[in-house]
């Protein structure tokens, strides 16, 4: 069974601290997508990372891929209130469509 | 148009009713998802329909009932459920054969069982 430790769980900030998020795994998967949730509406989808070392940058949102493709990160810089929410991170196995989740990290940034 | 729809957006129903939720997404996608999601937790996978056919049913309780009419629509008929059902269903949708299976998520429908 792939598993995917995702860490802190939760996290609470002023706004213009930075952060980081992270996903380990021992599994090694093909790809590795990041999800942003607000209370009451659907994940919305952030990146996919798909080469390892892949490094993605969405305005203040850094993301990497590991080499070995078993973990990932989010880095935040200069975090801000519109940032709260809950952080998944979810793999992709090589075979079959049943994403491997993480636990979530929910993320408050206060003004 | 990266848009999954979901109806209703909230549903209460009495633990005797019969009910039933609907997606429906025009990316072309030939996977479909139903999740349940409690509350600061991760979604659970339900079912997985790919070209239209059941193929994972993460061994739901037969009280949910999945159908897929066709490759856009998705639905989940209700029955009988029990208070401990109350959560946010999700749906979601991928395309298949692409190594990367990212999977595009409706806005929910929150489920209260009275």
């Amino acid at each position: 069974t792939q598993l995917l430790e995702q860490s802190p769980q939760f996290l609470s900030i002023q706004e213009g601290e930075n952060l980081t998020v992270y996903c380990n795994s021992s599994s090694v998967f093909s790809s590795l997508q990041w999800y942003r949730q607000e209370p009451g509406e659907g994940p919305v989808l952030l990146v996919t990372v798909v080469t390892g070392g892949e490094v993605k940058k969405l305005k203040r949102l850094t993301f990497q891929f590991g080499d070995a493709r078993k973990d990932s990160s989010l880095h935040i810089t200069a975090a801000q209130p519109g940032d709260t929410g809950l952080y998944l991170c979810a793999g992709a196995p090589w075979r079959g469509n049943k994403l491997v989740f993480g636990a979530g990290t929910i993320l408050r940034v206060k003004s | 148009d990266t848009e999954v729809t979901q109806t209703p957006k909230h549903l209460v129903m009495g633990m005797t009713n019969k009910k039933s939720l609907k997606c429906e997404q025009h990316m072309g996608h030939r996977a479909m998802y139903w999740y349940k999601q409690k509350a600061k937790k991760p979604p659970e996978l339900m079912f997985v329909y790919s070209y239209e056919k059941l193929s994972i049913n993460e061994s739901v309780p037969s009280r949910f009932s999945p159908e897929c009419p066709n490759s856009s629509l998705l639905n989940l008929h209700l029955h009988a459920l029990q208070p401990e059902d109350s959560a946010l269903y999700l749906c979601a949708s991928s395309p298949v054969g692409t190594s990367t299976y990212e999977q595009y998520f409706g806005p929910g429908t929150r489920l209260t069982v009275t």
